[in-house]
């Protein structure tokens, strides 16, 4: 069965610089990925697509890259603020529908 | 443009009890999903409509869940009876079509089953 998996321990990252969260699934290959931020008692906002045949995409200062060989999307913000602390979850698209990650916790530091 | 909103909010009941959430998509949207979220795990289709037809509704426990979305536009999803394994979060999101990748989530019922 499909199964995707994100870093289930949240991430802790000093203010200023880069955080990296990671998404590798197994058991297909998606046509696109998604990335979405979902704060406490709110739902997923969404971020950013890519597609299998796109190798990067990028939105201000947010990066995601799509390696369909290792089956790993990376998402990257860079100059990171304390606004940015939220929890961050990929999807993939399955028959016109989306199989969720479980989410990684971000907390920016000031 | 307004989003997606949902209601209630919160709700407490008691197991065996029954509990309606409702759903109004974006304006325009033809695809509507609920979705059930425990805590600690992403979000998980419960069934998806395209306008008023049911595209999916596999992962739906339908001994106990039921939804309908008359007219194409809002949607009900129902619990009767409800077990303390259905306390999650119910997001109800939707599309503009259902090959129309973004999906616009409401803010979520959270619903406590005692």
């Amino acid at each position: 069965s499909q199964k995707i998996e994100q870093n289930s321990e949240a991430l802790n990252i000093q203010e200023g610089k880069t955080a990296t969260l990671t998404c590798n699934y197994t058991n297909y290959s998606p046509a696109y990925l998604q990335w979405y931020r979902q704060d406490p008692g709110r739902g997923p906002v969404f971020l950013l697509l890519i597609r299998e045949n796109e190798k990067e995409k990028r939105k201000e200062r947010l990066k995601v890259t799509f390696d369909t060989t290792l089956k790993q999307s990376l998402f990257h913000i860079t100059a990171s603020q304390p606004a940015d602390s939220a929890t961050y979850l990929c999807a993939l698209a399955r028959n016109y529908q989306l199989i969720w990650g479980a989410g990684t916790k971000l907390i920016i530091k000031p | 443009e307004a989003g997606v909103a949902q209601s209630p909010r919160y709700k407490i009941i008691e197991k065996r009890q029954s509990v309606a959430f409702w759903c109004n998509p974006i304006s325009g949207h033809a695809t509507l999903y609920w979705y059930q979220q425990i805590l600690g795990q992403g979000p998980k289709l419960l069934i998806q409509f395209q306008n008023n037809g049911v595209v999916d509704d596999s992962q739906l426990p339908k001994d106990r869940f039921s939804a309908e979305r008359l007219k194409g536009v809002d949607s009900t999803l129902k619990i009767q009876p409800a077990k303390l394994e259905d306390s999650a979060v119910y997001l109800c999101a939707s599309s503009l079509g259902r090959q129309q990748e973004t999906q616009y989530f409401g803010p979520g019922t959270r619903l406590l089953v005692l």
